[in-house]
């Protein structure tokens, strides 16, 4: 089975301060996504990325792929209370996503 | 609004009970997934269709038995479950290619007493 392994699973911060989510795997994936998951409600992708070393931004939030296509992280700069929530990873390999445990994000004001 | 409609939003069930979970996509996608979210763990899945025909059972006890009539609708029924069992089920769609992305509904709480 493989493992996509998110760090780190739980995050409390301030508003204002940056953060970084890992995503790490020794497997190697055509694609991976990111998406949000808020209460009550199911996953919303945020961004696809398929080449390695691939950076894509999103107003404050920027996704990197690792070169060898294995890891991923996602950074956000300045926080806001709008952004807490669960974040998950999720490699694609053969059309199946493997998706990591997530990482919970509370921001407070 | 994601395209993709659940219901019911929450079920509470007991264990000799029978249950249907529906879930119906509006975007006109040919892959249809149930996944199962528990507390900690990551995102489960239970069972891919391509195009109606199932092409992924990972495992899944026979106590869930899934249906796709059409490429638009899926079901999971259920019977017999055990408190285990006790989690989010979340349905999803995507177009059959590799990279495409796949759009979740908002999932049934389901307890089981």
């Amino acid at each position: 089975t493989q493992l996509l392994e998110q760090s780190p699973q739980f995050l409390s911060i301030q508003e204002g301060e940056n953060l970084t989510v890992y995503c790490n795997s020794s497997s190697v994936f055509s694609s991976l996504q990111w998406y949000r998951q808020e209460p009550g409600e199911g996953p919303v992708l945020l961004v696809t990325v398929v080449t390695g070393g691939e950076v894509k931004k999103l107003k404050r939030l920027t996704f990197q792929f690792g070169d060898a296509r294995k890891d991923s992280s996602l950074h956000i700069t300045a926080a806001q209370p709008g952004d807490t929530g669960l974040y998950l990873c999720a490699g694609n390999q053969g059309g199946k996503l493997i998706f990591g445990q997530g990482t919970e994000l509370s921001v407070k004001p | 609004e994601t395209g993709v409609t659940q219901t019911p939003r929450h079920l509470v069930m007991g264990m000799t009970n029978k249950k249907s979970l529906k879930c119906e996509q509006h975007l006109g996608h040919n892959a249809m997934y149930w996944y199962k979210q528990s507390a900690k763990k990551p995102l489960e899945l239970m069972f891919v269709y391509n195009f109606k025909e199932q092409t992924e059972n990972n495992s899944v006890p026979s106590r869930f038995s899934p249906e796709c009539p059409n490429s638009s609708h899926l079901f999971l029924h259920l019977h017999t479950l055990q408190p285990e069992d006790s989690a989010l089920y979340l349905c999803a769609s995507s177009q059959v290619d590799r990279n495409q992305p796949q759009h979740f509904g908002d999932g049934t709480r389901l307890s089981i007493l």
